[in-house]
């Protein structure tokens, strides 16, 4: 069974602090690894796809990195405006299939005070 | 701008009730999905559907129903049979190939009063 750990559960930080959040997964064949921003009451919006371990993908203050066993988000100099929950999710290779299921991590509430 | 719409943003359920949370999605992907998600339990799949007039169970699909009677279109419905429906609702889509992640609605909210 496919399984994917965020770590910390919730990360706190002043502006300006660098921090990562990690992404520990189980999959039989990795065929993507999704990072996905989620503000409250809202729904998850898009960030990175990785495909192979030694990816990097950057976006502003973010930058996305894979293993073959975990992923980091890396944020640089964060700004309060980055305060969201980041979610996780993989894609197996035998998910065609079937539904071209995502699984889910249960997410890091990342919190940056001013 | 293609996206996903989901609809209403709040509901209200009374006890006994059955409810229905609209999708509709522009973006022509053949696969839907809807997902709920509670505190501390992170995104679990309700049911989902590839292609018109086809879906299937997700992990918790008990106590909800769904059609897909058109390509553009998901609607979800929470019976009366499901015991704790209070939960945030998530619609998404995908075009069915391996690799491609989701487009997910803004979600619906729902309360049993």
């Amino acid at each position: 069974e496919d399984q994917v750990t965020q770590s910390p559960e919730a990360l706190r930080l002043q502006e300006g602090e660098s921090s990562s959040l990690n992404c520990s997964y189980t999959v039989s064949g990795l065929r993507g690894l999704f990072w996905y921003r989620q503000d409250p009451g809202k729904g998850p919006e898009f960030l990175f796809t990785l495909y192979s371990a030694g990816e990097e993908k950057e976006k502003e203050r973010l930058k996305a990195t894979l293993t073959k066993k975990e992923s980091f988000l890396h944020i640089t100099a964060p700004k309060p405006e980055d305060s969201a929950t980041y979610l996780c999710a993989v894609q197996a290779e035998n998910s065609g299939g079937s539904n071209y299921k995502l699984t889910f991590g249960k997410g890091t509430l990342l919190t940056v005070n001013p | 701008d293609g996206g996903i719409t989901q609809s209403p943003k709040y509901l209200f359920r009374k006890e006994g009730q059955n409810v229905t949370l609209s999708c509709e999605q522009n973006l022509n992907h053949d696969a839907m999905y809807w997902y709920r998600q509670d505190p501390g339990q992170g995104l679990r799949l309700i049911y989902y559907s590839q292609i018109v007039n086809d879906f299937q169970k997700g992990d918790i699909a008990e106590g909800y129903s769904v059609s897909r009677e058109k390509k553009e279109s998901f609607p979800l419905t929470v019976t009366s049979a499901q015991k704790n429906p209070t939960a945030f609702y998530l619609c998404a889509s995908s075009i069915r190939t391996l690799g491609y992640g989701y487009t997910f609605g803004s979600g619906t909210r729902l309360t049993v009063v």
